[in-house]
């Protein structure tokens, strides 16, 4: 079966630190999201990515899709306190239609 | 109006109780999920709609049942719930053919 892994499962950073969680995937993927949930938030979508090597940006955020599409990785360049939060990948198997949820990473960016 | 709305905010039960939850969309959109979460932990998935019949059960115990009534609304009924079942329970929909999930604001549910 299909077995995913985000790491890491927390970040504690300085406000203007990078941070970066990964997702990694036993089987290949059709594609890729992810999520943002803030702390007592629901989860909010950031990105979705589909293609081998994609490379995606939003202002401080670049998310990557590896050329096998099994692996993921978001990056926050200088980190800011409202980038407090889980940040789940979430991923669609074209095998069976599954859709999985990554453990998420919890950030944590003290001023 | 890209929002999803979920009622009620907050929910307490008795283990005997029959309640239901209820969700709410108006953008159109032909695909509607359950999920449940639990403290630090992801979404785990429930239910799938798809253009308002069951496409997906995750294995979930008959003491839920979902049910769409039409295309902009999702139910989950509850009945004999156990305290384990206390949790954040999410709605979520996304329009056919484009895979960005809106997810509501979920319902707090404790189960006494």
């Amino acid at each position: 079966g299909q077995q995913v892994m985000q790491i890491p499962q927390y970040q504690h950073v300085q406000e203007g630190e990078d941070f970066t969680t990964y997702c990694n995937s036993s089987t290949t993927l059709s594609n890729i999201q992810w999520y943002k949930q803030r702390p007592g938030g629901h989860p909010v979508f950031l990105i979705q990515l589909v293609k081998s090597g994609e490379v995606k940006k939003q202002k401080r955020l670049t998310f990557q899709f590896g050329e096998a599409k099994k692996n993921s990785s978001l990056h926050i360049t200088a980190t800011q306190t409202t980038d407090v939060g889980t940040y789940f990948c979430w991923l669609f198997y074209n095998q069976g239609g599954k859709l999985i949820f990554g453990q998420g990473t919890e950030l944590s960016v003290k001023p | 109006d890209t929002e999803v709305t979920q009622t009620p905010k907050h929910l307490v039960m008795g283990m005997t109780n029959k309640k239901s939850l209820k969700c709410e969309q108006h953008m159109g959109h032909r695909a509607m999920y359950w999920y449940k979460q639990k403290a630090k932990k992801p979404p785990e998935l429930m239910f799938v709609y798809s253009y308002e019949k069951l496409s997906i059960n995750e294995s979930v115990p008959s003491r839920f049942s979902p049910e769409c009534p039409n295309s902009s609304l999702l139910n989950l009924h509850l009945h004999a719930l156990q305290p384990e079942d206390s949790a954040l329970y999410l709605c979520a929909s996304r329009l056919a053919g484009r895979d960005t999930q809106y997810f509501g604001p979920g319902t707090r549910l404790t189960v006494l």
